[in-house]
């Protein structure tokens, strides 16, 4: 079981290039999440997935699409990459929806620079 | 606004010795109320879960108190090790299904 996993690790954008990051579990859980974490701040939750072909917006989704391409895989598409954009994004999934306030199982995260 | 407040933002111990986070909160209506540790460069990884109705949980050398009357909760930390170096975050979630992150605290213990 690898758990959650994101591609790329590391990307470095220059400002108005596009990109997607993927994330993937293998646990078979229902509801998947993308946060970010700025330094010296909480995860901000930028969008969610309760189940498979749903999808919605969370505190921060602007600047953000989202597609949930099938029970495993949740990606995030930044269209037109800005500088605000650089931090580090987090996937997570959990069994069933988050209204439940379960344990949540983060990837090792994606470290974006946007220049 | 439900907020969520950690205190101290960050903190220096030696190993060995014990501290405690503290965690402030006031998401309404409360459901349950997580600890995560996150080490550099790693996502979070949940230390324990408490609800409503609990006022203690271990998890080894952590253990975790909640007061929901004052809306309190603090993680304590038992003989530090080097190991235990990394942010902890307080995670509150409301019955109405919202999670909020608290900042988190930076621990460092130093041999």
């Amino acid at each position: 079981n690898a758990g959650v996993t994101q591609t790329p690790k590391f990307q470095v954008l220059k400002t108005g290039q596009s990109m997607t990051l993927q994330c993937a579990q293998d646990m078979n859980h229902n509801s998947m999440y993308w946060y970010r974490q700025d330094p010296g701040m909480g995860l901000r939750l930028i969008y969610y997935s309760a189940s498979e072909g749903t999808t919605d917006k969370g505190e921060v989704p602007n600047g953000y699409n989202v597609s949930r391409l099938n029970k495993r895989e949740f990606s995030l598409r930044l269209e037109s990459a800005a500088p605000s954009q650089t931090s580090v994004y987090f996937c997570a999934s959990s069994p069933n929806d988050r209204g439940l306030g379960e344990t949540q199982y983060f990837g090792p995260g994606t470290r974006l620079l946007v220049l | 606004k439900n907020q969520v407040e950690q205190s101290p933002q960050s903190l220096i111990i030696l190993e060995g010795k014990n501290c405690t986070l503290q965690c402030n909160y006031t998401v309404s209506p409360f459901s349950n109320l997580r600890w995560y540790k996150q080490d550099t460069g790693r996502g979070p990884v949940s230390l324990t879960i408490m609800t409503f109705s609990e006022n203690t949980k271990s998890n080894g050398r952590y253990t975790a108190t909640l007061d929901a009357d004052t809306k309190q909760s603090s993680l304590h930390i038992t003989a530090s090790q080097l190991s235990d170096s990394a942010s902890y975050i307080c995670v509150v979630t409301s019955n109405a299904g919202k999670s909020t992150f608290g900042d988190g605290t930076t621990l460092t213990v130093k041999p």
